[in-house]
């Protein structure tokens, strides 16, 4: 039972350069989310997507872009990266919005110089 | 918006001692409570929860009780092992718009 699974585990890129980091669920989950995580601020969430077809701002949504491709897939888009934008990125799912356990994958840590 | 303070750490510990990591909500309607932990290299896990007021959750050893009238939602384990050493974040999610929201993360090291 994969989970939630996302690509790449790490990520290096140049200022400038774009990327899309790829999340993926198998349990049917309805609702969706990429949240950032920085030493000292925890988990800031940057966008979600509460159902399939949809999708709204987070706290710290400037900078990315993001698609909910279907019902299993969420991706987040960084179109030209920034120095501020290193960080390790989570996605998570769950069964609705609100709902109480949300699911996360291992991560992506990405740095860009 | 609504949100959670969590003790900075980190908090190093030998292997048997008693575990208190605070954690305090502000929100304006009557939240749900959490503790996630990230075991190194991992992603977050739930692992206690409590939805109202008096509540006690618990798992693994840990435990929690939601005080409405301290806002406060306590995370303690009364012996530590050394596989307890992970990050602990304190979450809520917010009776007005149903975002799960998270604290800073206490890192916790117990020592053999």
């Amino acid at each position: 039972n994969a989970g939630v699974t996302q690509t790449p585990k790490f990520q290096v890129l140049k200022t400038g350069q774009s990327m899309t980091l790829q999340c993926a669920q198998d349990m049917n989950h309805n609702s969706m989310y990429w949240y950032r995580q920085d030493p000292g601020m925890g988990l800031r969430l940057i966008y979600y997507s509460a159902s399939e077809g949809t999708t709204d701002k987070g706290e710290v949504p400037n900078g990315y872009n993001v698609s909910r491709l279907n019902k299993r897939e969420f991706s987040l888009r960084l179109e030209s990266a920034a120095p501020s934008q290193t960080s390790v990125y989570f996605c998570a799912s769950s069964e609705a919005l609100g709902w109480a356990e949300a699911f996360f994958g291992q991560g992506t840590r990405l740095t860009v110089v | 918006g609504d949100s959670v303070t969590q003790m900075e750490g980190p908090v190093t510990l030998s292997e048997e001692a008693f575990l208190t990591i605070n954690c305090t909500y502000t929100a304006t309607g009557y939240p749900s409570l959490f503790w996630y932990v990230q075991y190194p290299g991992e992603g977050l896990q739930l692992l206690l929860k409590a939805t109202k007021a008096d509540d006690k959750g618990s798992n693994k050893g840990f435990e929690a009780t939601y005080r409405k009238e301290t806002t406060s939602f306590h995370l303690e384990k009364g012996s530590v092992q050394v596989s307890d050493s992970a990050v602990y974040f304190c979450a809520l999610i917010s009776s007005n718009d149903y975002k799960l929201s998270f604290g800073a993360g206490t890192t916790v090291t117990v020592r053999a």
